[in-house]
């Protein structure tokens, strides 16, 4: 089992509407979860950080992180066609590094 | 700098030579970290330096890949006897503390390496 699993999408949306990306993970150790995002060519930023079970909100993004189904998701409201990216998932290893998932692909369209 | 600097940007290389890439981290940040993204696929985790402890080279896929790095400053990933496989962006990033309490990696804009 991979330590960190993302559907890979396409997930395609139009504009305006709520995309929802998920993630799942397999250490139920892990105890702080990221969501990074990454344009084309480009290299991943850091979107949002959840330690603590339930929902949290930073303008149009919520995670929401439920520990006993190993689950993570990141929802994004009124989907712009700028949000198209990959967005990654990463769960801390340790103290020290995060592992990565592959990635969904999120494509808004006008 | 204002970010995490790496060079070159691009690099082709034939298969068995040697390539160097070098990373700048943001000044302060004590924690760098190398990853390797092949095309179309997610980040893999290489190696980890903080302070000066002892490196975490759990990530490094054969004993021809290596790091270094000098105190808090650049670092330098070396790939020995290149291989095809070995093509992809490499990545250095850097965080003010350990990613498990604060959690944000500042990565540069990464050397492209291609084997040829």
């Amino acid at each position: 089992q991979k330590e960190v699993e993302q559907n890979s999408g396409p997930l395609s949306v139009p504009e305006g509407a709520i995309a929802s990306l998920n993630c799942t993970y397999s250490d139920r150790g892990s105890q702080s979860f990221f969501w990074y995002r990454q344009y084309s060519g480009k290299s991943p930023e850091l979107i949002m950080f959840i330690y603590s079970n339930g929902d949290k909100e930073d303008g149009r993004f919520t995670a929401q992180l439920n520990k006993a189904s190993q689950y993570v998701s990141l929802l994004i409201r009124d989907s712009q066609p700028s949000d198209s990216a990959t967005y990654l998932c990463a769960v801390n290893r340790g103290y020290s590094t995060l592992t990565f998932g592959k990635g969904t692909m999120l494509l808004v369209s006008p | 700098g204002a970010g995490v600097s790496q060079s070159p940007s691009n690099k082709v290389t034939e298969k068995g030579k040697d390539v160097e890439l070098r990373c700048d981290p943001i000044s302060g940040h004590t924690a760098l970290y190398w990853y390797r993204q092949r095309l179309g696929q997610g980040l893999e985790f290489l190696i980890y330096f903080q302070g000066n402890s002892a490196p975490d080279k759990s990530g490094l896929p054969s004993d021809r890949f290596s790091a270094e790095r000098t105190g808090e400053s650049v670092s330098t990933l070396t790939i020995q006897r290149t291989q095809q496989e070995d093509s992809a962006v490499y990545l250095c990033a850097s965080s003010k503390d350990r990613v498990g309490v604060s959690g944000e990696l500042f990565f540069g804009e990464g050397s492209r390496l291609t084997v040829l």
